[in-house]
Formats: C-alpha cells, sequence, structure tokens
C-alpha cells in the first residue's frame, strides 16, 4: 500500500534557528502533498497544500514567509519552519493520495509525524 | 468549514457499541474516517463516497446520509485496540485537502 516517510520524527531546535521537515511518497508519486500542523489533543489544522513544480497553497492565517514549502520532485514535499519560536512547537504532519486504480478508493496516507520543540 | 463531530469522548467496556457522529453545514460529497493513537499517525479506516453508502472495516462500519449531510462511525463489540481519537475528514473547497473534525476520543478498557 502506499506510504509515506516523513523525517525527522522528533526535533529540538533553539529559537530564531530555521527546522527543516522532509515528506516523502515511497511507492507511489504525489502531485498534491499536505501540511498539517496538532496542537496537543485537538484536531489536524491544514495548513498547505504543496505543489509539484508550483508554489504551495496556503490556508487562511498561515504565514507563507514563517513555513516555507517546497515540493522540487513527485516524491518529496519539504516544510522549514523558520525562524522557529517557542509558539511554533508543535505536531506536523504530511500526508498524501495515491491516485486511485479503477475499482479500488485510496485514502489520504499520512506520515509518521515531526514533533517540534522550539526552546 | 470543519465538520462538526459528537460526542467529544466516548468511555467503554469491552464489547460494547458505540456510534460516532460527524455532520456538515455544507455539502458533503465524500467522508474519510482516520483513527489516531497518541503520539501516532492518523490511520485510514474508511471513506465513503455515495449518499446510502455503507461500508464496514472489522467491526467498525460507516454510513453517508448525502442528503442529511453527516455520516456516522459504528464500532461493535469494542475490543482494547479501538481505543483512540476518531477524525472525521471532508474535502476543502478546492477538493484536494481533508479538512478535519475536531475528533472523538474513544477509550475502551477491560
Amino acid at each position: 500500500g502506499a506510504v509515506v516517510s516523513q523525517h525527522p520524527s522528533w526535533v529540538i531546535c533553539k529559537s530564531g534557528t530555521s527546522v527543516k521537515i522532509e515528506c516523502r511518497s515511497l511507492d507511489f508519486q504525489a502531485t498534491t502533498m499536505f501540511w498539517y500542523r496538532q496542537f496537543p489533543k485537538q484536531s489536524l489544522m491544514l495548513m498547505a497544500t504543496s505543489n509539484e513544480g508550483s508554489k504551495a497553497t496556503y490556508e487562511q492565517g498561515v504565514e507563507k514567509d514563517k513555513f516555507l514549502i517546497n515540493h522540487a520532485s513527485l516524491t518529496l514535499s519539504t516544510l522549514t519552519v523558520t525562524s522557529a519560536h517557542p509558539e511554533d512547537s508543535s505536531f506536523y504532519i504530511c500526508s498524501a493520495r495515491e491516485l486511485p486504480r479503477q475499482g479500488s478508493t485510496r485514502g489520504y496516507t499520512f506520515g509518521s509525524g515531526t514533533r517540534l520543540t522550539v526552546v | 468549514q470543519q465538520p462538526v463531530q459528537s460526542p467529544q469522548a466516548v468511555i467503554l467496556r469491552e464489547g460494547e457499541d458505540a456510534v460516532i457522529n460527524c455532520s456538515s453545514s455544507k455539502a458533503l460529497y465524500s467522508v474519510h474516517w482516520y483513527r489516531q493513537k497518541h503520539g501516532e499517525a492518523p490511520v485510514f479506516l474508511m471513506i465513503l463516497l455515495k449518499g446510502g453508502e455503507q461500508k464496514g472495516h472489522e467491526k467498525i462500519s460507516a454510513s453517508f446520509n448525502e442528503k442529511k449531510q453527516q455520516s456516522s462511525l459504528y464500532l461493535t463489540a469494542s475490543q482494547l485496540s479501538y481505543s483512540g481519537t476518531y477524525f472525521c475528514g471532508t474535502p476543502n473547497q478546492a477538493g484536494t485537502a481533508l479538512i478535519f473534525g475536531k475528533g472523538t476520543t474513544l477509550s475502551v478498557s477491560s
């Protein structure tokens, strides 16, 4: 089945530094990937849609300059949290969807998530 | 627009049943159900595409009432492994990404 790999699983960084999170589709190509943010005991909030070869589409209220998204290939999207601050600490999860084969219906596959702690 | 889930939390003993509801104020064309365990990624359970559609996955099934703009997830004879937070997701305006409800936390004890 469709597998999405996300790295790193966790990262601790100092305030003011930048952190890059990678999301890879391992056995399928994904022209579109999605980035979510999740606070403890809360829902997954869609941050942006990553589009291969073009600019990402950000949800309302998400700072484009703070959360840089690059989708350079059909299997890799990256999220860079720039000039991180403690309030950026959260669980970040990427997602992708393998296009359905004839007769089958597939949901979205999620990466294992990255827990970011900014100190 | 975020779908609305109810109840917020359910506490069960093994073998008991539960129903989780998901509704939307806008037209629904599909509903996705996921389960997330603490600290892990959400896992896909099932997708419902047509009004009136019902599906099953082990002892977990779901229905989709397109006219009422709602879906329900049925957990039958719950097992300890069913514990987690259940999210329903509906397509965003662009029809590409999923927008998730706030989740329903299910706790199953022995």
